[in-house]
């Protein structure tokens, strides 16, 4: 069976900051990528997702950036972090082909201070 | 892009009740509609899921029903549980990687 795995869950950054969240996906192969966030109290938002190894996708113009070195890691960056990047940010994959089901990971807990 | 609103934002149920969540949607080339539950601290989880060439689905408890001509579609929740008390998410795609989501709807469930 498919699993997903983020890390690290939780983190305190002050501003400035550089930023590095992985997210790794076993039992499939060349996975949709994707990486959502979600400020607290609120829905869903897109920020990148990826089709196959170096393919990024961004949604939204931001303070992050997104890669995909191997062909189940995805990874979402930023140089220097900002207060408004504080909030719960989700990995999820999804199938090629099957539509637009995708599942998501446990999240992991921003605090920009 | 696709715009999908999602009533009601807080929704309180007698154990046993039943709860209802109607979400609709913009774009009429949306063809695919699932549904997420979200615990406290969790990522969502998809709970149903229907795409446009069915009017119904069912899964025990739950049944989500879409109405391609009125752009709308519903989760119905039977029998309701304290273990229903979650977030629950509405989303629309039609098939371009990109699911568009409601902002939620709080379930409690009233022992």
């Amino acid at each position: 069976s498919q699993t997903i795995h983020q890390w690290p869950a939780t983190l305190v950054q002050p501003v400035g900051s550089p930023l590095s969240l992985e997210c790794t996906v076993e039992g499939t192969s060349n996975p949709n990528l994707y990486w959502y966030r979600q400020a607290a109290g609120r829905g869903l938002q897109l920020l990148f997702y990826s089709v196959g190894i170096g393919q990024i996708s961004s949604e939204v113009p931001q303070n992050l950036s997104a890669s995909r070195p191997q062909d189940r890691q995805f990874i979402l960056s930023s140089k220097k972090l900002l207060l408004s990047d504080s909030g719960f940010y989700l990995c999820a994959w999804g199938t090629p082909g099957a539509g637009d089901t995708i599942y998501f990971g446990e999240g992991s807990w921003l605090t920009v201070v | 892009g696709e715009n999908v609103e999602q009533h009601p934002s807080t929704l309180s149920v007698q154990e046993g009740d039943s709860a209802v969540i109607k979400c609709t949607y913009s774009d009429s080339a949306s063809n695919y509609f699932p549904w997420y539950k979200q615990e406290l601290g969790k990522g969502p989880q998809l709970i149903i899921d229907i795409r446009s060439n069915v009017g119904e689905k069912k899964d025990q408890r739950i049944a989500v029903t879409l109405n391609k001509t009125a752009k709308h579609f519903s989760l119905h929740i039977t029998e309701t549980q304290p273990e229903d008390s979650a977030v629950y998410f509405c989303a629309a795609s039609k098939n371009d990687y990109k699911l568009s989501f409601g902002a939620g709807t709080t379930v409690t469930v009233r022992a």
